[in-house]
């Protein structure tokens, strides 16, 4: 079965201050690993995908097979990156459907 | 981008009448759709995938009869909740595939309410 973990549910830190978003996974098999941003009262969007390999409003995200990992990061956090962000995965095991982690909460204070 | 509707975005409805949330690609064509439940707070949880032409595919512990699933065209998904029960109050949220680009696209969710 495939699981998606992000371990914080929220996570604090003031403008400017480096973030990472943690998120491990299992699955047997190659998987598609993606970030997905939702702000406040806006809908669910893709922020990046790991194949993609780019750079999208400062962050990025590096699969670590070994680690089985793909976390999130930025160097230095903007009030506006204050969100909700979901991790997901997508396999052909399964369908290619997305298989969501918890979600993790980031709160950029000023 | 593309761009996935949802209808109602909000209704609010009494304990055992019947609600259709409808789901739609505006700009392009998407085989499968998907539907989603977030509880406050929490994460999306799939209810089922639905193709279009053919029945829907139900995860573990959704109620096909409860929750019931139409994709009769391209563009459009709907979900039934019957006979609905306050603890069916949500946000339901749908979205679609878009096979050229092979990427999900979310529709902005609807929230029920039973009373």
């Amino acid at each position: 079965a495939q699981r998606v973990t992000q371990p914080e549910k929220l996570l604090s830190v003031f403008k400017g201050a480096p973030v990472e978003l943690k998120c491990n996974y299992s699955y047997s098999g190659s998987p598609e690993l993606f970030w997905y941003v939702q702000y406040s009262r806006q809908r669910l969007q893709l922020l990046l995908r790991h194949i993609s390999r780019e750079s999208i409003k400062g962050f990025t995200a590096d699969l670590n097979k070994g680690e089985t990992s793909f976390h999130l990061k930025k160097p230095f956090a903007q009030e506006e990156d204050s969100a909700m962000y979901y991790c997901a995965l997508s396999g052909r095991n399964a369908g290619n459907m997305l298989t969501f982690g918890g979600g993790t909460r980031l709160m950029v204070k000023p | 981008g593309a761009v996935v509707s949802q209808h109602p975005s909000w209704v609010i409805c009494k304990s055992g009448t019947s609600v259709k949330i409808e789901c739609r690609s505006l700009d392009f064509q998407a085989t499968t759709m998907f539907w989603y439940r977030q509880f406050p707070k929490q994460s999306l949880m799939l209810m089922a995938t639905s193709n279009e032409g053919s029945k829907a595919t139900y995860e573990q512990g959704v109620e096909k009869d409860k929750f019931l699933i139409n994709h009769a065209s391209l563009t459009l998904s709907t979900l039934t909740v019957t006979s609905a029960h306050p603890e069916d109050s949500s946000f339901y949220i749908c979205s679609a595939r878009d096979l050229q680009r092979y990427e999900q696209y979310f529709g902005p969710g609807t929230r029920l309410t039973v009373t």
